[in-house]
């Protein structure tokens, strides 16, 4: 079992602001991450496949980036939206192995 | 194109009785994973199956759970006998070859009284 580690554990922001997390985990045999976004009462959906030492994801305001050398990766919020609010979940995953989902970052942003 | 499908949405019954939770992943993924939400652990993984084989199930709390995969399309998690502790929701999720992500249901929340 990988140990993942997300910080914050949560945050609140106000609508408009940026913010980003960060997901640390064992860099030794990385295989793939990926980002999830998951809202109260619904199931987690998929937000990025990063795999690559260096990787760059965009998907609108929500970005991400991969360091599989020093075992982290950041997600970046641009100008939050209230329908933003959710908790974030990393998987970070070794060779031949399962996913490992760290606690999340839960967000709330304040209209 | 269909996702995960879990059922039932929703189950209450009493301490003692026999549960039975099911998920149909999508089509062409191999991999199958159940996983409970709880307040005190977050997203756990129970178990997972590679083309429906169980890979790992360390996450199973005891005996009385127990998973199967009898064929590509279909997965039952079934706690027997049930306890009020076992109350949670119940998520399966699959996902294709590689490095693909996992695809998730919409659980199913049980609750034991």
């Amino acid at each position: 079992i990988l140990n993942v580690e997300q910080s914050p554990q949560s945050l609140h922001v106000q609508e408009g602001d940026s913010t980003n997390f960060t997901c640390s985990f064992p860099s030794s045999n990385f295989y793939a991450l990926h980002w999830y976004r998951w809202e109260t009462a619904k199931s987690p959906e998929a937000l990025f496949v990063m795999t690559l030492n260096g990787d760059e994801k965009k998907k609108g305001r929500i970005s991400a980036t991969l360091n599989t050398k020093e075992g982290y990766s950041y997600l970046y919020i641009k100008g939050s939206q209230p329908e933003d609010s959710a908790t974030y979940l990393c998987a970070p995953r070794r060779e031949a192995g399962k996913s490992t989902f760290g606690d999340g970052t839960t967000l709330t942003v304040k209209p | 194109d269909a996702g995960v499908i879990q059922s039932p949405r929703h189950e209450v019954t009493e301490m003692g009785q026999e549960v039975t939770l099911r998920c149909k992943p999508i089509s062409g993924h191999n991999s199958l994973f159940w996983y409970r939400q709880t307040m005190m652990r977050g997203l756990e993984l129970l178990i997972y199956f590679n083309n429906n084989v169980p890979i790992d199930d360390s996450g199973m709390p005891e005996d009385r759970f127990s998973a199967k995969m009898p064929n590509a399309s279909f997965s039952t998690l079934k706690i027997q006998p049930s306890e009020p502790r076992d109350s949670a929701v119940y998520f399966c999720a699959s996902s294709s070859p590689g490095n693909q992500p996992q695809h998730f249901g919409d659980g199913t929340r049980l609750s034991i009284l």
